[in-house]
């Protein structure tokens, strides 16, 4: 069956430094998603994609974050400047359409440590 | 803004026993999805509903979405080893793309 795939599955950056988490999101959905959950707690919305946008953000997604599908088949997020409370693991989604009536499947997410 | 309110937080059953769970909201949702989360992996969708009064299954686990369209309920039943995890329930916030998830109910399974 086709999965979302994300790399690296753990990266360690030093807080001020900048990081690119990247995803392949399974090939003919359209819509692309990432998440964010900290330790314990719940996943949080940060930013939906179609069409080469941004089609919504959450108050998380700030001007350090960036998203971008620099080809056919990745799709990142690029985080500025780290601070240590972006410390999470990060889930990259997709779906074929955007709707409700679409459901996300989720990659295996990236674990993010800044030291 | 919009919440999802899971209970119970956690549970602790024995391997056989059914296992039922909640999720409720003060707003309407048109649409409830279920996952669950294994340690170190992703949210993993189990159902999706989308009619109010729906009841779906998919094996030993049943969703239903509740008439008020403001709650849900995922039963398991005969529970196993492998069912041990986090069960968020989530949902879009109004028609568009954004997902709310639960804080998760956590299932422990006893040996």
């Amino acid at each position: 069956e086709p999965e979302v795939t994300q790399t690296p599955s753990h990266q360690v950056t030093q807080m001020g430094q900048e990081v690119i988490l990247r995803c392949v999101p399974i090939s003919n959905h359209l819509y692309f998603y990432w998440y964010r959950q900290i330790l314990g707690q719940k996943v949080e919305f940060l930013v939906s994609f179609y069409n080469n946008e941004i089609s919504e953000k959450s108050e998380i997604f700030d001007d350090q974050f960036s998203v971008e599908r620099p080809d056919g088949s990745n799709f990142t997020l690029k985080i500025r400047s780290t601070k240590l409370e972006d410390s999470a693991m990060y889930f990259c989604a997709s779906s074929v359409g955007g709707t409700a009536n679409q459901p996300q499947h989720f990659g295996d997410g990236t674990r993010l440590s800044i030291l | 803004g919009q919440q999802l309110n899971q209970s119970p937080q956690s549970m602790f059953i024995q391997e056989g026993e059914d296992v039922s769970m909640n999720c409720t909201s003060s707003s309407i949702f048109n649409t409830w999805l279920w996952y669950k989360q294994d340690p170190g992996e992703g949210p993993v969708l189990l159902i999706a509903l989308y009619k109010a009064g729906e009841l779906t299954s998919n094996g030993r686990l049943t969703a239903q979405f509740g008439i008020t369209r403001k709650d849900s309920f995922l039963n398991i039943s005969a529970s196993i080893p492998s069912d041990v995890g986090i069960y968020f329930c989530a949902g879009p916030k109004n028609r568009d793309d954004k997902i709310i998830f639960g804080k998760g109910t956590r299932l422990h399974i006893l040996p």
